[in-house]
């Protein structure tokens, strides 16, 4: 089983800005990364570090840190940002692990 | 960085698999390669790396004694074998690099489905 949860589900109206979160003791220590993922595609890392995103993820995506918390924000959701989200980071082991993964839909 | 996988598998419950992913832009001994997997509507599923420089690969203890990971520099391809198959290792099967500095997998290849049937 993860020792990282994500609720299983988010809703967000198109425009609006919604969060999605990832909790276990690791993110004290570790790394924390997120993934989107498209129905049938592979995933693709939206932030990476403290608040790094990849050259071809839009600005409107962002991370932060706090604890045991990780968060992952979408400020003006697009409905092409709707997609399953993972994050992951280490497990107690320094395994990589994912979160049970949220689905966000942009209604 | 480009990783391209093998096609799609069906096996039979008890065969083994292996996985191919090239890698083509770099050579694989400046990557660190892992494998991850997912079930059907399920979610993502660490299940271990190769990392040369580092000798002997790491395999997630669900996995242990069943999966072995290669790599052939010739060729720049990754492997990852999966013995003993059960129905539950139905799922899609993706390499992905790890970006090391931060810990995060930034290159995924566009993943092998598996199927095991009985």
């Amino acid at each position: 089983s993860s020792e990282l949860t994500q609720d299983p589900a988010v809703s967000v109206a198109l425009g609006q800005t919604v969060r999605i979160t990832c909790q276990g003791d690791s993110l004290r220590s570790y790394y924390v990364s997120w993934y989107q993922q498209r129905p049938g595609q592979a995933p693709v890392l939206v932030i990476f570090g403290k608040n790094n995103r990849p050259s071809a993820i839009p600005d409107r995506f962002s991370g932060s840190n706090s604890g045991n918390t990780a968060s992952l924000t979408i400020t003006g959701a697009q409905a092409e940002d709707e997609a399953d989200y993972y994050c992951s980071s280490r497990d107690s082991s320094s395994n990589h692990v994912f979160g049970t993964g949220t689905k966000v839909t942009v209604l | 960085v480009p990783l391209v996988q093998s096609g799609a598998e069906v096996k039979m419950r008890g065969a083994s698999v292996k996985v191919s992913c090239k890698v083509s832009g770099y050579t694989l001994t400046e990557l660190a390669m892992h494998w991850v997997r997912q079930a059907p509507g399920k979610g993502l599923e660490w299940m271990g790396r190769f990392d040369p420089k580092h000798g002997e690969p790491i395999y997630a203890q669900k996995f242990q004694g069943r999966v072995t990971m290669t790599e052939d520099t010739s060729t720049d391809t990754a492997y990852m074998e999966l013995s003993s198959l059960r129905s539950e290792d139905t799922a899609m099967y993706y390499c992905a690099t790890l970006l090391l500095a931060y810990d995060a997998f930034d290159i995924w290849g566009q993943g092998t489905m598996v199927t095991v049937s009985s």
